[in-house]
């Protein structure tokens, strides 16, 4: 049972192109992570939101935490190569499993010139 | 250390082969984790360790798996009698710790199994 759900699993866009990329749930979470990941390497954090309805914003990267703390968006303007890789939303829980991370498929992005 | 180490970073094995990975933690990060990557797949849990409390052992997939830490520091994952499907990235990821706000995971570079 996947408990974080992404779409799309993939993404191919121009250069200059925005997308969003949704992180979705039927569990609440106490927090809500988003990763990113190149080919080689771990997952590095991008942002973390923890406040229902709370919105962060990153340069180009705006992530959105849901109302209900269910659900999570990512929002990418004018898409760089650069911001090509796989992007991962983790959710903690809380309760008998707080301090355990709950990891979504991921949505791969990849940015062509 | 400045950050996750984890090795070896590939391991070619035989089917039925014992085979371990070790992970060093960041200095001071008393949380470690243990995630598996399949080929275009996600992160799945595999075992959490949270300072001296008994390890979160509920993601390990069958008792060919085991994990210790030693000493609240460096972390060995054992699995034995290798099987095909074990094939992926075995990531460890440590934190502050679940007591320190939103817990903010770094990971390592990972450990590559490929069991033939």
């Amino acid at each position: 049972t996947q408990l974080l759900e992404q779409s799309p699993q993939f993404l191919s866009i121009q250069e200059g192109e925005n997308l969003t990329v949704y992180c979705n749930s039927s569990s609440v979470f106490s927090s809500l992570q988003w990763y990113r990941q190149e080919p080689g390497e771990g997952p590095v954090l991008l942002v973390t939101v923890v406040t229902g309805g709370e919105v962060k914003k990153l340069k180009r990267l705006t992530f959105q935490f849901g109302d209900a703390r269910k659900d999570s968006s990512l929002h990418i303007t004018a898409a760089q190569p650069g911001d090509t890789g796989l992007y991962l939303c983790a959710g903690a829980s809380g309760g008998s499993t707080l301090g355990r991370l709950y990891f979504g498929r991921g949505t791969q992005l990849t940015v062509w010139p | 250390g400045a950050g996750v180490s984890q090795s070896p970073s590939n391991k070619v094995t035989e089917k039925g082969k014992d085979v371990e990975l070790r992970c060093d933690p960041i200095s001071g990060h008393t949380a470690l984790y243990w995630y598996r990557q399949s080929l275009g797949q996600g992160l799945e849990f595999l075992i959490y360790f949270q300072g001296n409390s008994a390890p979160d052992k509920s993601g390990l997939p069958s008792d060919r798996f085991s994990a210790e830490r030693t000493g609240g520091s460096v972390s060995t994952l054992t699995i034995q009698r290798t099987q095909q499907e074990d094939s992926a990235v075995y990531l460890c990821a440590s934190s502050l710790g679940r007591y320190s706000g939103a817990n903010v995971l770094t990971f390592g570079a990972g450990s590559r199994l490929t069991v033939l």
